[in-house]
């Protein structure tokens, strides 16, 4: 697997709680995105980051925010979790410039919002 | 509408058939046309990628594009049980990918 390390891995939280999943990568690779993947959907991009302080939104960036204070992390936060985030979120990276054609994905954190 | 369209399945082949996976596209500007693979409880895998109209071929895997037609494919020769996965094909916008919903493959022995 590329260096990419996803925390936690699994979450259940109680709804309108915030919640802040971790993407931390080795690779020192630019571009950093957080999808989200549901039966039916595929992955579906929330946010991503084009360098530090660089994000821009995604498909479905409503209720998410990110930050990205160095290279190596990225971080998607739940301002306040609803039922319908229930979801399996993952984190990937990619170097390419341009036009991206390869990206490095993370385990997975699966999260439960009850 | 969306962008990419691709049947969820499952498909259920037995071992050896050729499987045929396919997608349809809306965006004229994707460039590139690319296939992951996915295990559950994993992330995607790049499987390989085209950026032109035509055939790719990476051993026992092929992947097709018709820019004309907006639609590409993905065939598996002798597939075997270790094929089992879901496969999501992707399509690039500048930086973003853009993806299908993915289909569920079981190959069985």
């Amino acid at each position: 697997d590329a260096g990419i390390t996803q925390s936690p891995r699994h979450k259940v939280t109680e709804t309108g709680t915030p919640v802040t999943l971790r993407c931390h990568q080795t690779e020192n690779h630019r571009y950093m995105y957080w999808y989200r993947q549901d039966p039916g959907h595929g992955l579906r991009l929330i946010h991503y980051s084009y360098g530090v302080k660089d994000t821009d939104k995604g498909e479905v960036s409503d209720g998410y925010s990110v930050s990205r204070s160095k290279t190596e992390d990225f971080l998607l936060t739940l301002e306040s979790a609803t039922s319908s985030q229930t979801s399996v979120y993952f984190c990937a990276i990619s170097e390419s410039e341009g036009w991206v054609t390869e990206a490095f994905f993370g385990q997975g954190t699966r999260l439960t919002v009850v | 509408q969306k962008e990419v369209e691709q049947d969820p399945g499952p498909l259920s082949v037995p071992e050896g058939a050729i499987v045929s996976l396919n997608c349809t596209y809306s965006n004229s500007a994707f460039q590139y046309f690319m296939w992951y693979r996915q295990y559950s409880r994993k992330g995607p895998e790049l499987l390989m990628y085209t950026y032109s109209s035509g055939n790719k071929e990476d051993g026992r895997f092929t992947a097709q594009v018709d820019k004309s037609s907006k639609y590409i494919s993905l065939f598996i020769r002798d597939s075997q049980p270790s094929d089992s996965a879901t496969y999501l094909c992707a399509m690039n916008y500048g930086n973003k990918l853009v993806f299908g919903a993915g289909t569920i493959l079981r190959v069985k022995s």
